[in-house]
């Protein structure tokens, strides 16, 4: 298994402002993925965060409004720029051990996020 | 657009009644898993269904999966407070690059009343 530790749990920022999100894992994985829940709603890919490569982005979702570190194989961040009221959500980090099927996925505790 | 779609979407139960919740995907699977939140807080693996299997057990949990009718159902017998929470399916979609990722449906936020 893995445990994954995600910082800030929540926070409510200016809108304008810019907030990142830290994600911590145990150990070492080699994909670690960042998604978004808004209100209510399911979970949305943002990107897949590769180590030693830009990140991949899903459709909708771009590098400037949500850039993406990775400087090693248990660290991540997500940055949210910019931000407006639309961008209130929960965020989460996600990894899998294996990059394969039939494996399961594990999450931080989410970051809930208030724009005012 | 979302893979799985759970049904319902809402469900309120009392202490030691069985619960139910249903999901249903559009394209093919390797697997389909399900996953509890609480309180809008980090998922929790439950339970993998893989496409050649029919039914599992883990405790008081119990998934099918119809492959033909490309749906699976989630039963938690005798329910307790504690197991309310927002329960997730998610199938495998292979992305880009060779990754498998789950895609999400929309959740059953399930109440248990004690």
């Amino acid at each position: 298994s893995a445990v994954i530790s995600q910082k800030p749990s929540r926070d409510i920022c200016q809108r304008g402002t810019s907030l990142t999100i830290q994600c911590q894992v145990d150990s070492q994985v080699t994909m670690m993925f960042w998604y978004r829940q808004q209100p209510g709603q399911s979970l949305t890919l943002i990107a897949t965060a590769n180590q030693g490569s830009e990140a991949t982005y899903e459709s909708g979702f771009v590098i400037d409004k949500f850039p993406i570190s990775r400087p090693n194989l248990t660290f991540s961040t997500l940055t949210v720029s910019n931000m407006s009221p639309e961008d209130s959500s929960i965020y989460l980090c996600s990894v899998r051990l294996q990059d394969s099927i039939n494996t399961e996925a594990f999450f931080g505790q989410g970051t809930r996020l208030t724009v005012v | 657009s979302q893979q799985g779609e759970e049904d319902p979407q809402a469900l309120s139960i009392q202490e030691g009644e069985n619960a139910t919740m249903n999901c249903s995907y559009k394209t093919s699977i390797n697997n389909l898993q399900w996953y509890r939140q609480n309180s809008g807080r980090g998922l929790v693996h439950l339970i993998l269904i893989r496409s050649n299997e029919r039914e599992k057990h883990s405790g008081r949990l119990r998934v099918t999966l119809d492959t033909s009718k490309k749906s699976s159902s989630l039963l938690i017998t005798a329910s307790r407070a504690a197991d309310t929470a927002s329960y997730f399916c998610a199938t495998d979609g292979l992305k880009a690059g060779g990754s498998y990722i789950p895609t999400f449906g929309r959740g059953t936020s399930l109440i248990v009343h004690p």
